[in-house]
């Protein structure tokens, strides 16, 4: 059984550039989570889709978005990056939501230069 | 705003010894607990999980215990192994269903051999 799969693994951008992270969720999950993971701050919770619906969201300004497509795979976008957003986006997929058990991808290296 | 916390930044363990992780949290709403381990490179793994009307789970060389009274979480590692070594993180749930994981800032456990 293939696990969540995240595109690309390492990422560099300028500052003002956008960036759209890809996250293929285990077959059959419906829930995918993206986490924001940095030295500072640890593991932030940014938003997460069930069933192309966003269902809830962290506190991330609007530069950050999701969507969820039919199929599950998700993607998430950060607008005018800033050399703060420099982190390790994670995402993690479940049946229904993480009081299933969440299974996590190896996370796309984002670096704003 | 209430989230989750760890006592120990670093513990040395030598190999084959029990490895105690704790982690206190705030919000008594939580109902359902987690613990992953994160090595170097690699998203968080689900080791083990407990949910608020239990005070005791075991999987394979671990058990997680829960103090509801004291809001406090451990994570024990029987006859640790080299293996073991990585960061090690609880996180909680506030609201069943919806996946909105608030994790701690991590523990990072050396096993020495």
């Amino acid at each position: 059984k293939a696990g969540v799969t995240q595109t690309p693994r390492y990422l560099i951008k300028t500052r003002g550039q956008q960036v759209t992270l890809s996250c293929s969720p285990i077959s059959g999950h419906r829930s995918v989570s993206w986490y924001q993971q940095t030295p500072g701050q640890g593991l932030q919770f940014l938003f997460e889709y069930f069933s192309e619906t966003q269902r809830n969201k962290g506190n991330f300004p609007g530069r950050f978005s999701g969507r969820q497509f039919s199929n599950s795979r998700s993607e998430m976008n950060v607008s005018t990056l800033e050399l703060g957003d420099s982190a390790l986006y994670l995402c993690a997929s479940s049946l229904r939501g993480v009081d299933t058990e969440a299974f996590f991808g190896q996370g796309t290296r984002l670096t704003v230069v | 705003g209430e989230s989750v916390g760890l006592h120990l930044p670093t513990l040395s363990v030598q190999e084959g010894d029990n490895s105690i992780i704790n982690c206190a949290y705030s919000n008594s709403a939580s109902d359902y607990f987690i613990w992953y381990k994160q090595e170097s490179g690699k998203g968080p793994q689900f080791i083990i999980d407990i949910r608020s009307n239990m005070d005791k789970r075991q999987g394979q060389r671990v058990t997680v215990l829960l103090n509801k009274t004291v809001k406090h979480l451990s994570l024990q590692i029987a006859a640790t192994q080299p293996g073991d070594s990585a960061v090690y993180f609880c996180a909680e749930t506030q609201n069943s269903g919806y996946s909105t994981l608030t994790f701690g800032k991590g523990t990072m456990l050396l096993v020495s051999p």
